[in-house]
């Protein structure tokens, strides 16, 4: 079975623009949730869609957006960057309940310069 | 709300020494727990999870943690390490108390084991 997989691995913009990150779960799971990485807040939840729907949203700015496709796909947008949203985003997948296993894929790396 | 704290952002050990990550919990509400690992340029990885039954969970790489709850925590331990168990560590809950899959995570642990 393929893992979680997200696209790009990098990615580099500069202040102002934005940016649109993609996640693929693992067939057959329905919950897609968003991290944000950085060394100094460490890991911190910034969404949870599950089938289309977001249903958990973490305390970020309403410039971080995401949604989810019928196929599961998860794409995660950021407005109007900042050098602060610096950072690794990695999407994990399961099957939708708390007590399951989240997957996570390898991370887009984005720099904000 | 709930809350994790790992107690210590390195921890070098030698290969083959015995090492415990600790891992203290906070909520008001049912909890489950679980420990991740991330290697370098990678996604985070389960490597055991508490959620019911026997407080004492194993991995099948070696690692066991304990659930303690008058303690509120989940530390994890290996009685003997491997250089190729250096990696950064997280404790993770999520809350009974919420629908849907929101892990809040601990600070992180790094684990270094020299040889």
């Amino acid at each position: 079975k393929a893992g979680v997989t997200q696209t790009p691995r990098y990615l580099i913009k500069t202040r102002g623009q934005q940016v649109t990150l993609s996640c693929s779960p693992i067939s057959g799971h329905r919950s897609v949730s968003w991290y944000q990485q950085t060394p100094g807040q460490g890991l911190q939840f910034l969404f949870e869609y599950f089938s289309e729907t977001q249903r958990n949203k973490g305390n970020f700015p309403g410039r971080f957006s995401g949604r989810q496709f019928s196929n599961s796909r998860s794409e995660m947008n950021v407005s109007t960057l900042e050098l602060g949203d610096s950072a690794l985003y990695l999407c994990a997948s399961s099957l939708g309940d708390r007590t399951d296993t989240q997957y996570f894929g390898p991370g887009t790396r984005l720099t904000v310069l | 709300a709930q809350s994790v704290t790992q107690l210590d952002s390195q921890v070098p050990v030698f290969e083959e020494a015995p090492v415990e990550l600790r891992c203290n919990y906070s909520s008001s509400v049912s909890v489950y727990l679980f420990w991740y690992v991330q290697y370098p340029n990678q996604g985070l990885q389960l490597l055991l999870k508490y959620l019911s039954g026997s407080t004492l969970v194993e991995s099948i790489n070696g690692f066991e943690a304990e659930f303690n709850k008058s303690q509120t925590s989940f530390h994890l331990r290996k009685p003997s390490v491997h250089i190729s168990d250096t990696a950064e560590y997280f404790c993770a809950v999520s809350s009974a108390g919420t629908s849907g899959s929101r892990l809040t995570f601990g600070e992180g642990t790094q684990l270094t084991v020299n040889p």
